[in-house]
């Protein structure tokens, strides 16, 4: 099974809405980092996150790596046309970092 | 801002050719990393390098190998393509294995392949 498992595999929201994207693994999170893909692109870093309880923010984008740190949340708020793409999440493993396999953002006009 | 350069966009090769993608980074990284990203499967590794002449397999190496002869450059060889390696090609770097926290990866804007 996949170590990292994100969901939802795709989401449709109206512009103007806000939404959350999970990042769930089946083992401790030691760096956990999103990107974000446009279709038929390189992927772009947006952060990461190291600490258990810890949140950084980038424009409107917001990420949280749980106590645990087993899972890591994504948030948009007030969603852009410009948000749209592919988010990834990523678990880093001995300076490699597996990822998972993307949510894909739809932003209605 | 670190900059990852990957040679070609798109890229159409018949099935036998021997094909070259070519990555360059401009920031002293010391990491280099080759993925293939498919629908469905995600991204995958193929082969990665820690300094300059050495190399390690990923997970999916069979049919590829890789050259680095300089630190900023990091090559791809599909030794004989064959259109199941059909497939969007990411090439990143990172900075070092010697500093214990962990870094993030940064990525060219990759090469779309298809063999024929």
């Amino acid at each position: 099974s996949q170590e990292l498992e994100q969901s939802p595999q795709s989401l449709i929201v109206q512009e103007g809405k806000n939404l959350t994207i999970n990042c769930t693994s089946s083992k401790t999170l030691y760096g956990l980092y999103w990107y974000k893909q446009k279709y038929g692109e390189g992927l772009i870093f947006l952060m990461m996150l190291q600490k258990g309880g810890e949140e950084k923010s980038h424009e409107k984008i917001t990420a949280k790596l749980d106590e645990k740190k087993q899972q890591s949340s994504l948030h948009i708020t007030a969603s852009q046309p410009s948000h749209a793409g592919i988010y990834l999440c990523g678990a880093g493993r001995d300076d490699k970092i597996i990822f998972g396999k993307g949510t894909r953002l739809h932003i209605l006009p | 801002d670190v900059k990852v350069t990957q040679s070609s966009r798109y890229l159409v090769k018949r099935t036998g050719e021997k094909v070259f993608l070519e990555c360059v980074q401009d920031m002293d990284h010391e990491n280099m990393f080759w993925y293939r990203q498919d629908p469905g499967l995600g991204l995958r590794l193929i082969y990665f390098s820690y300094d300059v002449k050495m190399k390690e397999k990923g997970d999916i190496p069979e049919g590829y190998s890789v050259s680095r002869e300089k630190k900023e450059r990091f090559s791809l060889i599909l030794e004989s393509a064959s259109t199941n390696q059909t497939s969007m090609y990411l090439c990143a770097s990172s900075f070092s294995r010697n500093i214990p926290s962990n870094q993030p990866q940064h990525f060219g804007d990759g090469t779309r392949l298809s063999i024929l």
